[in-house]
């Protein structure tokens, strides 16, 4: 079982949607847990930090972490198409590193 | 706002060659690292430079790569002997504090070996 897990897409939603995008993770040790959004041909960029269960909310951004269910979800309300991006989850793996590996990534596409 | 600036953005090279990717990270951080993503696939890590030394390093990071702070501004990863499959987007990153806070990126550069 990979350590986390995360949908490709494409997700294609209209203006003004909201979005739900979600990780699955294997490691109950898991302690935090990133978002990052990464634009075509460009570096990730960080979105949210989150150290525990509940949610955080930051504008339109919202991520909520699970860990009974091993689950973690980024919510965007009202979309816009500057959001159209791929968004990645990333958080620390087994093995002691504090090191985060990423999901490989889900491709959000809001249309006008 | 401070941003980590890599150069180049593209380098193409033959294989076997030698190259070296630069980058400058945000200048209060200490923590520096690099990270690869093959076209259409997930980034990778690669190593983690603090004081001077590499804090870890994954099973890509083989003897072929090597990585230097020659200065107290530039962060380098040098490939020794390029093969077909080092083909990627290479990130650097730094963070200020402990390597489980966010780290900020720099823009990437595209190796293509040809």
């Amino acid at each position: 079982q990979k350590e986390v897990e995360q949908d490709p897409g494409p997700l294609s939603v209209p203006e003004g949607a909201i979005v739900s995008l979600n990780c699955t993770y294997s490691n109950s040790a898991f302690q935090y847990f990133m978002w990052y959004r990464q634009y075509s041909r460009k570096g990730p960029e960080l979105l949210m930090y989150t150290y525990s269960s509940g949610n955080k909310e930051d504008g339109r951004f919202t991520a909520q972490v699970d860990k009974s269910s091993k689950y973690i979800s980024l919510f965007i309300r009202d979309s816009q198409p500057s959001d159209s991006a791929t968004y990645l989850c990333a958080m620390p793996p087994s093995g002691g590193s504090y090191i985060p590996t990423f999901g490989r990534g889900t491709s959000l596409i809001v249309h006008p | 706002e401070p941003e980590v600036t890599q150069t180049p953005s593209h380098q193409v090279t033959q294989m076997g060659q030698e190259v070296i990717l630069r980058c400058v990270p945000i200048s209060n951080h200490l923590y520096f690292y690099w990270y690869r993503q093959i076209l259409g696939q997930k980034v990778e890590f690669l190593v983690s430079f603090y004081n001077n030394e590499i804090s870890e390093k994954s099973e890509i990071f083989d003897d072929q790569f090597s990585v230097e702070r020659p200065d107290g501004s530039n962060f380098t990863l040098k490939i020794r002997s390029t093969k077909l499959e080092d083909s990627a987007m290479y990130f650097c990153a730094s963070s200020e504090a402990g390597q489980n806070y966010g780290y900020t990126f720099g823009s990437g550069t595209r190796l293509t070996v040809v």
